[in-house]
């Protein structure tokens, strides 16, 4: 385990309703990334962050926001959730933005959306 | 843009048989490559990496992988596998110039019988 927790671990929520998703690590790498695992689809990118305020939008950045404050904390968060957001995500940290780095994960939150 | 083609969405093999994963990528620039591992509930785990040097990559568990540069492979072996060995297993691919994403495949489901 690479020192991520990421909360809640399992959530049901329903449409329409905002949802915000927590990663913590205390391994004070500078990368940090939002993934969505889907059946068909392995992981793709929602956004990452290179820094304390700094952010960027992946591959299917559409509906969700982040933000990091801390370097230790990167929230994702739902501004509306639909049925389509419903999935396991997934944080990782990279110790560097080289493409030898490895990144490393947490263990998952399993959102559901009713 | 880098891609990642997984060739089988499921592998099922018997105990202490041999097996291989299939994984082909497209890129227009020099890449890193990797293999993930993950367990049921679990998040990923990185089981070996290509970096550069040795085409034949050796990692956790007994596994190994070849790097095919004429082909664009990155092939997953073991020569006798375990019961433990049921997992998903993801191969992925990362530029190696500047900052670059790391790009999943969609994921080969290993199912180890007795």
């Amino acid at each position: 385990d690479a020192g991520i927790t990421q909360s809640p671990r399992h959530k049901v929520t329903e449409t329409g309703t905002p949802v915000t998703l927590r990663c913590h690590q205390t391994e004070n790498h500078r990368y940090m990334y939002w993934y969505r695992q889907d059946p068909g689809h392995g992981l793709r990118l929602i956004h990452y962050s290179y820094g304390v305020k700094d952010t960027d939008k992946g591959e299917v950045s559409d509906g969700y926001s982040v933000s990091r404050s801390k370097t230790e904390d990167f929230l994702l968060t739902l501004e509306s959730a639909t049925s389509s957001q419903t999935s396991v995500y997934f944080c990782a940290i990279s110790e560097g933005d080289r493409g030898d780095s490895p990144l490393h994960f947490g263990n998952g939150t399993r959102l559901t959306v009713t | 843009a880098q891609s990642v083609t997984q060739l089988d969405s499921q592998v099922p093999v018997f105990e202490e048989a041999p097996v291989e994963l299939r994984c082909n990528y497209s890129s227009s620039v020099s890449v890193y490559l990797f293999w993930y591992v993950q367990y049921p509930n679990q998040g990923l785990q990185l089981l070996l990496k290509y970096l550069s040097g040795s085409t034949l990559v050796k990692g956790i568990n007994g596994f190994e992988a070849e790097f095919n540069k004429s082909q664009t492979s990155f092939h997953l072996r073991k020569p006798s596998v375990h019961i433990s060995d049921t997992a998903e297993y993801f191969c992925a691919v990362r530029g190696s110039g500047g900052y670059n994403k790391l790009i999943f495949g969609a994921g080969t489901r290993l199912a180890v019988h007795p």
